[in-house]
């Protein structure tokens, strides 16, 4: 069974300051990595993607991969209060399925 | 900006009905999926569609579940008989590359 793994949270973090948000997945062959923003009672939207090993970075957030670790972290620098949702990691495990972690809750503080 | 446009928004059944959730994708879009979220759990695969067949499908999309493109613009999900437990939100999704874009969802409640 494919799995995506992320801690459920809260993870409360000062306005301002950088949120981290950590991912783990069990396929190893998997090729594709997503983070996607979840505000209650909306749909998933994209922040990125990433498919190399290494940092990616759009605007305030930076993704990080390591696939020898299995690992896919979000960075979120100068945390606004419009940050607080939910963040879905998701990973492709094949050509046409993508599938999703159960998410980590994100309050920013003022 | 194009996007995916789910219908109804709500929708309300009674238990062993059948219903039929509505998209469109975006118009140039290759792939098309149908995923769930029952409230406060996460979002669950349910099946993928290629070049007008299922490509994948998860232990949940069973034979009370279907998916036709009856045109060249709509996307449907049929649930023959309903149960309590397909309350949820299903979202339709649609890419060409490697972007998923969502739509806004058709919140089921079963009776």
């Amino acid at each position: 069974q494919k799995e995506v793994e992320q801690n459920s949270g809260p993870l409360s973090v000062p306005e301002g300051a950088i949120a981290s948000l950590n991912c783990t997945y069990s396929d190893q062959g998997s090729q594709s990595f997503f983070w996607y923003r979840q505000y209650s009672g909306k749909s998933p939207e994209l922040i990125m993607f990433i498919y190399s090993n290494g940092d990616k970075e759009d605007g305030r957030f930076t993704a990080q991969l390591n696939k020898a670790s299995q690992y896919v972290s979000l960075l979120i620098r100068d945390s606004q209060p419009s940050d607080s949702a939910t963040y879905l990691c998701a990973v492709k495990s094949s050509a046409s399925k993508i599938i999703f972690g159960s998410g980590t809750r994100l309050s920013i503080r003022p | 900006e194009p996007e995916v446009t789910q219908t109804p928004s709500h929708q309300v059944t009674q238990m062993g009905q059948e219903v039929i959730l509505r998209c469109v994708p975006i118009s140039n879009h290759l792939y098309f999926y149908w995923y769930r979220q029952i409230l406060g759990q996460k979002v669950e695969f349910l099946v993928s569609f290629y070049n007008n067949e299922i490509s994948e499908k998860s232990e949940i999309f069973d034979d009370q579940f279907s998916v036709e493109r009856p045109d060249g613009s709509n996307f449907t999900l049929k649930i023959r008989s309903t149960k309590l437990e397909d309350s949820a939100m299903y979202f339709c999704a649609s890419n060409r590359v490697e972007k998923l874009f969502f739509g806004s969802g058709t919140q089921l409640s079963v009776l």
